[in-house]
């Protein structure tokens, strides 16, 4: 059974810095991983979506890597910002049908 | 494109009574759609998969008979919790998928269940 965790859980950082959020997966067999970002009482926003054959990802400030061989992603957020404030969650889709298996999240908070 | 939306955004109803909550995709035709909940800082746990005109697959340990899914269409799903009790309280999102090589999940806003 596929297991995600994501460490941090939570992440407090000042305005201004680069923070890295990590994602492992138990099961390499995947079609794609995919991050999305969670405001409060909200539902999710993708921001990146990597294929099991492509390594990497760039959306503006984020950059989310992949390597599959070791069920490791990373979220990379450049410059950070307040309004980067959010839970990021990480989901893995497995290669038989299109069902996602989410991480527990990780809670970030970026001060003024 | 591929926008989800879910209705009621938020809903409270009393210990017993029955609420059905409303998930469409609204500009694209959605072959699968996904139910999950989530609880106060915890991540989204699947409850069931749904595909038009079939039966839903429930996840283990979810009840077939509280949480009634209904996919009649290819643009609307159903979620009826049935006698709802406090613990029924939580966030429930549905997600939308079409038919294709990209099968990308699209994710309605939620709705937010108080039950009292």
């Amino acid at each position: 059974k596929q297991e995600v965790t994501q460490i941090p859980a939570a992440l407090s950082v000042p305005e201004g810095e680069n923070l890295v959020l990590n994602c492992s997966f138990t099961d390499s067999a995947i079609y794609n991983l995919q991050w999305f970002r969670q405001d409060p009482g909200k539902g999710l926003t993708s921001l990146l979506l990597i294929q099991s054959s492509q390594r990497e990802q760039t959306s503006g400030r984020l950059n989310a890597s992949l390597d599959k061989s070791s069920g490791r992603s990373t979220l990379y957020i450049a410059a950070s910002q307040p309004g980067d404030s959010a839970t990021y969650l990480c989901a893995v889709r497995r290669n038989a049908g299109n069902m996602l298996t989410f991480g527990g999240g990780t809670r970030l908070m970026v001060k003024p | 494109g591929a926008v989800v939306s879910q209705h009621p955004s938020r809903v409270i109803c009393k210990s017993g009574t029955s609420v059905k909550i409303e998930c469409r995709s609204l500009d694209f035709q959605a072959t699968t759609m996904f139910w999950y909940r989530q609880f106060p800082k915890q991540s989204l746990m699947l409850m069931a998969t749904s595909n038009e005109g079939s039966k839903a697959t429930y996840e283990q340990g979810v009840e077939k008979d509280k949480f009634l899914i209904n996919h009649a269409s290819l643009t609307l799903s159903t979620l009826t919790v049935t006698s709802a009790h406090p613990e029924d309280s939580s966030f429930y999102i549905c997600s939308a998928s079409r038919s294709g090589i990209d099968y990308e999940q699209y994710f309605g806003p939620g709705t937010r269940l108080t039950v009292t």
